[in-house]
Formats: structure tokens, C-alpha cells, sequence
């Protein structure tokens, strides 16, 4: 079992852009989340998807986000129109229901707005 | 609402000295509790968990951890601290498997 992986590790983009992320989870977890971890701070919860199904969205994922898991296995998180205030390494975890949900977090994705 | 509190912003020790990191939690029920570790760039590596049962809860790295009910809290202690422990140290409770919900964190500096 490799863990969870992200690609890329380190995006920069341009304010206006579209990017697109992507978090692959150990293999047998059922259940993947998305965090958002800014400078100093600890990271805040995004959304989580229970096999394909997305179960919840915080209020910080705007209308910018987009977050899918099409067959219960990858999930990938968009950002459009991306701005300044979207910097922040981007946290992905995956968890088993009969393991009581422990969440095991990949290296992250570090995006930059320029 | 329910939230977590980490009071130390920033801790330094002396290799070898003993260590607590503070957590205390507010909760409608006692909710599933861990500390997790991030080096700098890096994602969160799991220290330990608690869910029920011993109020005494170990994990890797010989770090340990123990649950009060009374004052809502979860600290973290480690006998004798290495070098290698320097990193950012994360209490983060949840309700039953869903999201996780971080302290701010505290950042452990390891004086030689």
C-alpha cells in the first residue's frame, strides 16, 4: 500500500486560471476528503465524498470549487477562476468505515496564485 | 458550536527535556480525538487516537496521550524529546468519522 497520493505537489498558476488537482487514496478506503491548509494555520475542512457520493460541502468551498469522485476510487478538486486568496496547500485524506474513519493524509498540493 | 483549542502557539524544549502540548476541545458529546504531526511541507502524519475506553492512549514516536473528561481536554506528552521531534503538532477532534476539525496548531522547537 503506497498511501495517499496528490498530483501535483507544487502548482503555480496565474489569477484567472482554471486548475485542476487530483488525490488518490489507499486502495480499500471508502471514504476521501478534501482540506485547505493556509500559512500558520491548521487545515479546514473542505468537503468528503463516501465512495462516489459527495456527503458534505463547508461553506468555505464557493461556487469557485468542484470537487468529484466519479467511480468511489480518485477524486479531483477544481478551482476556476482562481484568485490570490486561493493560495494554500490543499490536504487530501482517505478513511475506512471499519477502521472507525482514521484519516491518513497525503503530502498535499501546494498552489500558488500569482 | 463545536470547537478546539490549542493554547500554545509556538513551544521550545532541550533534547531530552519532557514535553506536554495542550488541547481542549468543545464538543456536544465526546467526539473521537487525535494529534497529528506535519514537517515543514509536508502532509499530516497520525500520532495517535483516542475512541473509548483507556483514558491513557499510546502512539508512535513513544509519544502518549490522556483523555479528561472533567476538563475536555487531550495533551500530549512525550518523556524525552529528539531532535527529529521539531515539527508542527495538530489536535483535531471529530464527531463519528466525519470531517476532522484542527486546532491551530502548536510548533514544537528542539534546542540542542
Amino acid at each position: 500500500d503506497t498511501g495517499v497520493s496528490q498530483d501535483p505537489r507544487h502548482k503555480i498558476t496565474k489569477r484567472g486560471q482554471n486548475v485542476t488537482f487530483r488525490c488518490d487514496p489507499i486502495s480499500e478506503h471508502n471514504r476521501l476528503y478534501w482540506y485547505r491548509q493556509t500559512l500558520g494555520q491548521g487545515p479546514e475542512f473542505l468537503t468528503y465524498f463516501q465512495n462516489e457520493a459527495q456527503l458534505e460541502k463547508s461553506r468555505l468551498l464557493s461556487d469557485r470549487f468542484s470537487a468529484e469522485r466519479p467511480k468511489g476510487s480518485f477524486s479531483t478538486l477544481e478551482i476556476q477562476r482562481t484568485e490570490q486568496g486561493d493560495s494554500a496547500m490543499y490536504l487530501c485524506a482517505s478513511s475506512w468505515d471499519a477502521e472507525g474513519n482514521i484519516q491518513y493524509f497525503g503530502a498535499g498540493t501546494r498552489l500558488s496564485v500569482l | 458550536a463545536q470547537s478546539v483549542t490549542q493554547p500554545d502557539i509556538h513551544i521550545t524544549v532541550s533534547e531530552g527535556a519532557s514535553l506536554e502540548l495542550r488541547c481542549n476541545y468543545s464538543y456536544g458529546a465526546t467526539p473521537y480525538l487525535f494529534w497529528y504531526v506535519q514537517s515543514p511541507g509536508q502532509g499530516l502524519q497520525l500520532l495517535l487516537k483516542y475512541f473509548s475506553g483507556d483514558t491513557l492512549v499510546q502512539g508512535i514516536k513513544g509519544f502518549e496521550a490522556e483523555f479528561k473528561r472533567s476538563q475536555s481536554s487531550f495533551n500530549l506528552r512525550k518523556p524525552s524529546v529528539h531532535w527529529s521531534d521539531a515539527a508542527e503538532y495538530f489536535c483535531a477532534p471529530n464527531n463519528a468519522g466525519n470531517m476532522l476539525t484542527f486546532g491551530g496548531g502548536t510548533r514544537l522547537m528542539v534546542k540542542p
